[in-house]
């Protein structure tokens, strides 16, 4: 089976601009979740996609959004770039997101806002 | 925020010797996972142990969890060059949905 899948593997954008990050889970999978990695502040939950629907999100301003499409490819989106969105933007998946499901990760995201 | 600590933040050791890493945690879990990332690529799960189990073993690992003290420990025996990378310890604390709360993570170098 493929792993997950995430592109572009590298972004630089300037503050004030918006990025879309795509992400696609092993066939199978209908859970994915997003989580922000900064070495200042760690790893952190964005949010938890399943059937098209969110049902967990994380502390993070409304600026950050997702979605999830029928085929459980999930894409999250950040508007109004900030310098401190800087990090290292990570995909998850799992079967169904039940309690302890192990997570498959993807290469993630390298996200440099200037 | 993070739920839990990790210690050491650094471990450097040689071939062949066993590295042992901690992570404690601040409120009740479901679960407790162990992670390992190479150099600023994606997460590989290492292993899960639920709230009523006390040790688990892997291959070269062994996990451990005290839930009276909030802790746990991660124990790679005889390490390998390849094993050379940060883990995580990251806990579960209820709902699932794949909400887990990672530690600060420990940067284990082994040596050849």
């Amino acid at each position: 089976k493929a792993g997950v899948t995430q592109t572009p593997r590298y972004l630089i954008k300037t503050r004030g601009q918006q990025v879309t990050l795509s992400c696609s889970p092993i066939s199978g999978h209908r859970s994915v979740s997003w989580y922000q990695q900064t070495p200042g502040q760690g790893l952190q939950f964005l949010f938890e996609y399943f059937s098209e629907t969110q049902r967990n999100k994380g502390n993070f301003p409304g600026r950050f959004s997702g979605r999830q499409f029928s085929n459980s490819r999930s894409e999250m989106n950040v508007s109004t770039l900030e310098l401190g969105d800087s990090a290292l933007y990570l995909c998850a998946s799992s079967l169904a997101g039940g309690t302890g499901e192990k997570l498959f990760f993807g290469s993630g995201t390298q996200l440099s806002v200037l | 925020s993070q739920q839990g600590e990790e210690d050491p933040q650094a471990l450097s050791i040689q071939e062949g010797e066993n590295a042992t890493m901690n992570c404690s945690y601040k409120t009740s879990i479901n679960n407790l996972q162990w992670y390992r990332q190479n150099s600023g690529r994606g997460l590989v799960h290492l292993i899960l142990i639920r709230s009523n189990e006390r040790e688990k073993h892997s291959g070269r690992l062994r996990v451990t969890l005290d839930t009276s003290k909030k802790s746990s420990s991660l124990l790679i025996t005889a390490s390998r060059a390849a094993d050379t990378a940060s883990y995580f310890c990251a806990t579960e604390t209820g709902g699932g949905y794949n909400k887990l709360i990672f530690g600060a993570g420990t940067r284990l170098a082994v040596h050849p």
